[in-house]
């Protein structure tokens, strides 16, 4: 079974600065089947990521993925107000088909 | 792209079942995988299984085989989830969402309390 642990679980940063939160997985995941997540109070997630790297439609060009086998790092270049939330990765093929973190909150300084 | 709508929030009994629905408008409703998704009070995301619109066939995740159901009417373009043997652990956040690798668009998620 895959399990996907992301750190830190809370990171403290100030808007303009930039974010780098990882995801880790136990076994390796491929690249094509990793996606990231945002998720505001009281909303659904919104997808930000998926291939690893490539943005979905709409997504600000200050998110980006990277990263491949069992290491990937969504990277938010300079923090805005409305990016403070709660992030998510979650990848698909292995048992269970599908699984996400257990989330990184983003929270301001 | 699709714009999917959930049926309202439900509170049932332990033991009882519960049946909440994501009705698709937009684009074709037979074009998206559709999946369940679960979020305890405070808690992270929980998949719990896929139905493919066109066809019908499902998958669930091992934790909740045996007690979901995900079935759906292609005449309403409505996905349906039954949950049965409800217990506390249970209440939580139900999202539809559709996507295959992952999931693209999400409905706003409907709430069932379990409590007796």
């Amino acid at each position: 079974e895959i399990v996907l642990t992301q750190s830190p679980g809370t990171l403290s940063l100030s808007p303009g600065e930039r974010a780098t939160l990882s995801c880790r997985a136990s076994q390796s995941v491929s690249s094509s089947y990793l996606a990231w997540y945002q998720q505001k109070p009281g909303q659904p997630p919104r997808l930000l990521i998926n291939g690893a790297s490539r943005r979905a439609t709409g997504i600000p060009d200050r998110f980006s993925g990277s990263g491949s086998g069992t290491d990937f790092t969504l990277t938010i270049s300079r923090l805005e107000p409305e990016d403070f939330a709660v992030y998510y990765c979650q990848q698909y093929g292995s048992s269970p088909l599908y699984s996400f973190g257990q989330g990184t909150k983003l929270e301001i300084k | 792209q699709v714009q999917v709508v959930p049926s309202g929030a439900e509170v049932k009994k332990p033991g009882a079942s519960v049946k909440v629905s994501c009705k698709a408008s937009g684009d074709t409703f037979t074009s998206y995988y559709m999946h369940w998704v679960r979020q305890a009070p405070g808690q992270g995301l929980e998949w719990m299984g896929i139905i493919n619109p066109s066809g019908g066939s499902t998958s669930y995740a091992q934790k909740f085989q045996g007690r979901v159901t995900m079935t759906r009417d292609t005449s309403t373009s409505t996905v349906y989830m039954e949950l049965s043997s409800l217990r506390s652990e249970d209440t939580a956040v139900y999202y539809c969402a559709g996507g295959f690798y992952y999931f693209d668009f999400w409905g706003q998620g409907t709430l069932v309390t379990v409590s007796s």
